[in-house]
């Protein structure tokens, strides 16, 4: 266990549908960053959040959005979804050291 | 903006045999970190390593280690006594020291055979 939870495992639903991904970051981590892993590629970058704030964004979509909430966990919602959003979405944390990100086991989401 | 770039999309390893895999960078920071992420078969992303680019000596974590040639902008990993638990995806990523974001390179598929 990361200590970083991410909420659901797996998500299948219908092109046009809207969905919502949870994170929880570490303990004590401020900053959660969201990535989009597509089918055997790296990991682009999404959007990062910190106490609350939005810190920087990346390639995101103006069909997705974030949030972070006073008790700091993050959700990144998917709207009007397409086939091609289909992709595992990693969330991540960290705290003030600079020792690289703690993962989530990342969100599995298949449009059909 | 920076790049990461790995240049071996896959590789191959006999058990117990020693493996290189690359990764080069481009910046202009001066202060900066990198990392090397694992992802076996399970997706989770592992940390296997990382470098603080001031440091000169070469960061090692048992049976890993990188060489880190900061004036060739090259950071590669490697793997001694390779296990077949090493199979999985390997990327090389880049955070500078002022930025938020981990720039992640495409990645090298790494197969260890008996």
């Amino acid at each position: 266990d990361s200590g970083v939870t991410q909420t659901p495992k797996h998500l299948i639903t219908a092109t046009g549908q809207r969905v919502t991904l949870r994170c929880s970051p570490r303990s004590g981590d401020l900053s959660v960053y969201w990535y989009q892993q597509s089918l055997d590629q790296g990991l682009q970058f999404l959007i990062q959040y910190y106490n609350g704030e939005e810190r920087a964004k990346g390639n995101i979509l103006e069909r997705f959005s974030a949030q972070q909430f006073p008790d700091l966990h993050s959700e990144l919602n998917l709207s009007s979804l397409e086939l091609g959003d289909s992709a595992l979405y990693f969330c991540a944390s960290s705290g003030t050291d600079i020792y690289g990100y703690t993962f989530g086991s990342g969100t599995r989401l298949t449009v059909v | 903006a920076q790049t990461v770039t790995q240049s071996q999309p896959e590789m191959s390893v006999q058990e117990a045999e020693t493996v290189t895999l690359s990764c080069t960078y481009d910046t202009s920071e001066s202060n900066y970190y990198l990392f090397w992420y694992k992802q076996p078969p399970s997706r989770q992303m592992i940390l296997v390593i990382r470098q603080e680019a001031y440091k000169q000596q070469n960061a090692t974590e048992n049976r890993f280690s990188v060489n880190f040639q900061k004036a060739a902008k090259s950071f590669s990993l490697k793997i001694s006594d390779s296990q077949l638990g090493d199979t999985a995806m390997y990327f090389c990523a880049f955070l500078a020291g002022t930025a938020s974001k981990l720039t992640f390179g495409t990645g090298t598929r790494l197969q260890v055979t008996l």
